[in-house]
């Protein structure tokens, strides 16, 4: 069965500091997908990324940044230089191919002060 | 923004209504997953819908139903209303559908039953 595990429940950081959010997942499946919501608030789940099994290349965007390890089986997210728009619930999710869906973390809630 | 509509925005009900939730989808997505976000948890699958058909559901029971519409557009149903099922409900579309589309979601519906 799969199984996503978000052992931060809240991280409160100031302004400027860099923050990593971890993710840890199960799976038994070698074929599955991984993401990362953004809830701001309002509610409404944004789409950060999607990572397929087979690409273990990391990636950046602006200030974000997703280390994929399946060793560990882990897919961690960085914030470098957090801004106080980044405050939110973060949500790693995992698919396994196939008719299964999106199985998520319990989040974690990222406080950043002015 | 994802495109992805949904209504009402919020609403309230009392223990044993019925209640029905809206989802227009994002134009081009032909699938409709719903989900439930209780309190401080992550979204809990419910069920989708693949070109009007169910394609899979989640652990809730049959009081929870949805309609999918040649449109796309979708609607859950949820009767004999009980107090855990206060919530927010969140619908996402996708292309045909699964982990291997990323779903992006709506603004959510949060529904308080008294």
């Amino acid at each position: 069965a799969q199984k996503v595990t978000q052992a931060q429940t809240e991280i409160s950081v100031v302004e400027k500091e860099d923050v990593t959010l971890d993710c840890v997942y199960e799976t038994r499946d070698t074929t599955y997908y991984l993401f990362w919501y953004k809830q701001p608030p309002s509610g409404e789940l944004v789409f950060l990324i999607r990572r397929n099994s087979f690409d273990e290349q990391n990636e950046i965007s602006g200030r974000y940044s997703w280390n994929f390890q399946k060793s560990t089986s882990s897919f961690n997210f960085t914030i470098t230089a957090s801004q106080v728009v980044d405050s939110a619930v973060y949500f790693c999710a995992l698919s396994e191919e196939g008719n299964t869906p999106l199985v998520f973390g319990k989040g974690t809630r990222l406080s950043v002060i002015a | 923004e994802t495109g992805v509509t949904q209504s009402p925005t919020h609403l309230i009900k009392t223990r044993g209504q019925q209640v029905t939730l809206r989802c227009s989808s994002q134009s081009g997505h032909n699938t409709v997953s719903w989900y439930q976000q209780a309190l401080g948890q992550g979204p809990q699958f419910i069920f989708q819908y693949y070109r009007e058909e169910e394609n899979g559901r989640g652990n809730f029971p049959p009081r929870f139903s949805g309609l999918q519409f040649p449109n796309y557009s979708s609607e859950l149903n949820v009767n004999a209303l009980e107090l855990d099922d206060s919530a927010l409900y969140l619908c996402a579309s996708s292309l045909v559908g699964w982990g291997r589309e990323t779903q992006y979601f709506g603004p959510g519906t949060r529904l308080l039953v008294l």
